[in-house]
C-alpha cells in the first residue's frame, strides 16, 4: 500500500494562467474524490469518481474547473483562468468498495497559490 | 443535508492532561463517523471510524471516540495528551450510499510542555 500520491505538492501562479493538477490514488480502489481546503477551514467536497465515470460534482466546481480520470487510475484536476479565491490546499483521497467506500485515504495534498 | 460542527475552534492543554474534542452531526439515517488529524502542510491522517456496532471506538495513537446517538454526538478522547499530538483534528460525516464526506470546521490542538 503505497498510499495516495499528489503532484505537485505546490504550485505559485499568476491571476489568470491555468493549472493542472494529479492524484494517482491507491492501486486497487475504484473510487477518487476531489477536496478543497481553505485556511482555518475542513474539506470540502468537489467531486468524485468511479472508475472512469464522474458521479457527483458540487456547486463548488464551477465551470473553471474540470476533472478527469480517463482510464479509471489516476486523475487531474484543472483550473482554468485562476483567481485569487482559488488559492487553497486541493486534496485527493480514494476508496475501495471491500471497506464500504465510505472509508477514504488522502494524500498529501497540492496546495496552490495564485498572485 | 449532512452537518457537522466542532464547537471548539482551539484547544490548549499540558502535556499528560486528558483531552476531549467535541463534535456534534446531523444525518437524517445511521451517519458514518470519522476523526482525521492534519499536521501543518500535510493531508488527513484517519484516527479512528464508527460505522455501527460497539458505540465506544479505539482508534490510532491512544485515541478514542464515543458514538451518542440521543446527543449527535462522536467526541473524541485521549487519557493522556503527547507533545506529539499537537495538530489540527477534523471530525467528518458520511452515509449510505457512501458519497463525499462532510467536515467540520476543525479543532486545532496546542500542547503545553
Amino acid at each position: 500500500d503505497t498510499g495516495v500520491s499528489q503532484n505537485p505538492r505546490h504550485k505559485i501562479t499568476k491571476r489568470g494562467q491555468n493549472v493542472t493538477f494529479r492524484c494517482d490514488p491507491i492501486s486497487e480502489h475504484n473510487r477518487l474524490y476531489w477536496y478543497r481546503q481553505t485556511l482555518g477551514q475542513g474539506p470540502e467536497f468537489l467531486t468524485y469518481f468511479q472508475n472512469e465515470a464522474q458521479l457527483e460534482k458540487s456547486r463548488l466546481l464551477s465551470d473553471r474547473f474540470s476533472a478527469e480520470r480517463p482510464k479509471g487510475s489516476f486523475s487531474t484536476l484543472e483550473i482554468q483562468r485562476t483567481e485569487q479565491g482559488d488559492s487553497a490546499m486541493y486534496l485527493c483521497a480514494s476508496s475501495s468498495r471491500d471497506r464500504g467506500y465510505n472509508e477514504q485515504f488522502f494524500g498529501p495534498g497540492t496546495r496552490l497559490t495564485v498572485l | 443535508a449532512q452537518s457537522v460542527t466542532q464547537p471548539d475552534i482551539h484547544i490548549t492543554v499540558s502535556e499528560g492532561a486528558s483531552l476531549e474534542l467535541r463534535c456534534n452531526y446531523s444525518y437524517g439515517a445511521t451517519p458514518y463517523l470519522f476523526w482525521y488529524v492534519q499536521s501543518p502542510g500535510q493531508g488527513l491522517q484517519l484516527l479512528l471510524k464508527y460505522f455501527s456496532g460497539d458505540t465506544l471506538v479505539q482508534g490510532i495513537k491512544g485515541f478514542e471516540a464515543e458514538f451518542k446517538r440521543s446527543q449527535s454526538s462522536f467526541n473524541l478522547r485521549k487519557p493522556s495528551v503527547h507533545w506529539s499530538d499537537a495538530a489540527e483534528y477534523f471530525c467528518a460525516v458520511g452515509g449510505q450510499p457512501a458519497r463525499q464526506l462532510t467536515f467540520g470546521s476543525g479543532t486545532q490542538l496546542t500542547v503545553l510542555p
